[in-house]
Parts: structure tokens; sequence; C-alpha cells
């Protein structure tokens, strides 16, 4: 299985300042053939399901912010919030879909500082 | 729009078969997309139970493939769970997500999400 190990756990950040959330797989989630990541970034708020942010590493969903972004390649992958809103405090979550078992990260609690 | 919405009991007695099932509005059963079950433990992380194609083929998380069954009914747009021989730790919300398919770069990521339902293992 591929491990997904995501930090910090916990995140506090001032509203309007920049959040960074790293990610790392243990294998590569990189395909030769395409040229193309398998990896996404969930948000999820409380008492909701998680939402899609960013597929294919690092490509925005429709609807979704653009201080959203994501970056990284291969093994290393990050999440940045550009500038921080109060509607942004949730938990977020990697995931591979490179290999089964499709993995998760064991998320990341943004918070207000 | 595309909706899904999950059902089923929530409360199984330990020992015996969780049954869930999801139902898909806005859409029609077809090839390009592959139809999934997710679950989270109260206060815990995500984790991926299996996912079925529309034709019927699956991948099952190996964890749990030997009391997993998921199927397909095209003719009522809905995808099934069962998770036999229930314990406590299968205690979770359990979610149905759909995640696109294309030939050319294999699956993608959740788009969308049902509204998930908790699901107790108790007696």
């Amino acid at each position: 299985d591929i491990v997904m190990t995501q930090s910090p756990e916990f995140l506090a950040v001032s509203l309007g300042e920049r959040a960074t959330i790293n990610c790392r797989s243990s294998q590569t989630v990189l395909s030769n053939s395409n040229n193309k990541n398998y990896f996404a970034w969930y948000q999820q708020k409380p008492r909701q399901p998680p939402k899609l942010l960013i597929n294919w590493s690092s490509t925005r969903e429709s609807g979704v912010p653009d201080r959203f972004s994501g970056s990284g390649s291969g093994t290393d992958f990050t999440l940045t919030i550009s500038s921080l809103q109060a509607e942004d405090v949730a938990v977020y979550y990697c995931q591979q879909y490179y290999s089964t078992p499709w993995t998760f990260g064991q998320g990341t609690k943004v918070e207000i500082k | 729009q595309v909706q899904l919405q999950e059902s089923g009991p929530g409360l199984v007695k330990p020992s015996e078969t969780l049954s869930l099932t999801c139902d898909v509005s806005g859409h029609s059963f077809s090839s390009g997309y592959y139809w999934g079950w997710i679950r989270q433990p109260p206060g815990k992380g995500l984790e991926w139970i299996g996912s079925i194609y529309y034709s019927g083929s699956t991948y099952y998380n190996p964890s749990l493939k030997s009391r997993v069954t998921i199927s397909v009914d095209t003719s009522k747009n809905r995808f099934s769970l069962k998770l036999n021989s229930v314990t406590a730790a299968d205690t979770a919300v359990y979610y149905c997500a759909r995640a696109p398919y294309s030939g050319y770069n294999g699956v993608s990521a959740f788009d969308i999400w049902g509204q998930g339902t908790m699901v107790t293992v108790s007696s």
C-alpha cells in the first residue's frame, strides 16, 4: 500500500495569512505514461462530506477559490491557501489514486490563530 | 446535477451484515465513472473500501476484501455495499462517491460525494 503522510497535523494561521500543508507518499504517484500525478486534495468541514479541491496534484476544481493551489510531483506535494479566510477552517486530506488500495493522508486541521 | 444519497440501517449487531445503498440521481450509469464507498470512523480519517465500474468490475481494499461485496444495479441507478461479520471497529460514517474514469488517464479523484450515513455496530 502507498502510505500518505501529512504535516503538520494541526495548523493555526491568522486571517489573511498563508497556510501550507505538506503530503508525502511512500512511493511515487507520477505516471511515466502520461506524466500525471495521481494525487488530490480534499477539504472537509464539520458534519460534511469531503470536497474535492485539487485533482492531478495541481488542477483546481471548478468553483474552488484561486487562493487554493496545489504543487509538487512524484512523492512530495503541497497545498497552499494564499490568504486564509474564516470559511477555510476545516480538515484537509491528501489522497493518491495511482494504485489500489487508494489511500488518504491522516488529515491536517486548519484553524484561525 | 448529479447527487448521491446513501441509505441503510443505522445500527447493526456484531457478526451481522452491514448493507447500504447509494442512489444516484441526475446521471445514468454508463462508461466513464467508477462508483465507490469510503468510510470514516468517528473523529478519524478516511478509508477507501472499494469501487465498482458500471460493467460490474470491482476493486476492493485488501484489508476488507474478504468481507466486502459491492454491486451495481444500473436499471435502478444505484450501487450497494455489503460488509459481513461486522465488529465495533466497523462503526463509521459511510460515504458513497463518484470517480471519473477515462481509458487514457485511468481513474481520477472522487469528485462527487453523498452526505454520508452513520452506521453503529452494537448489540
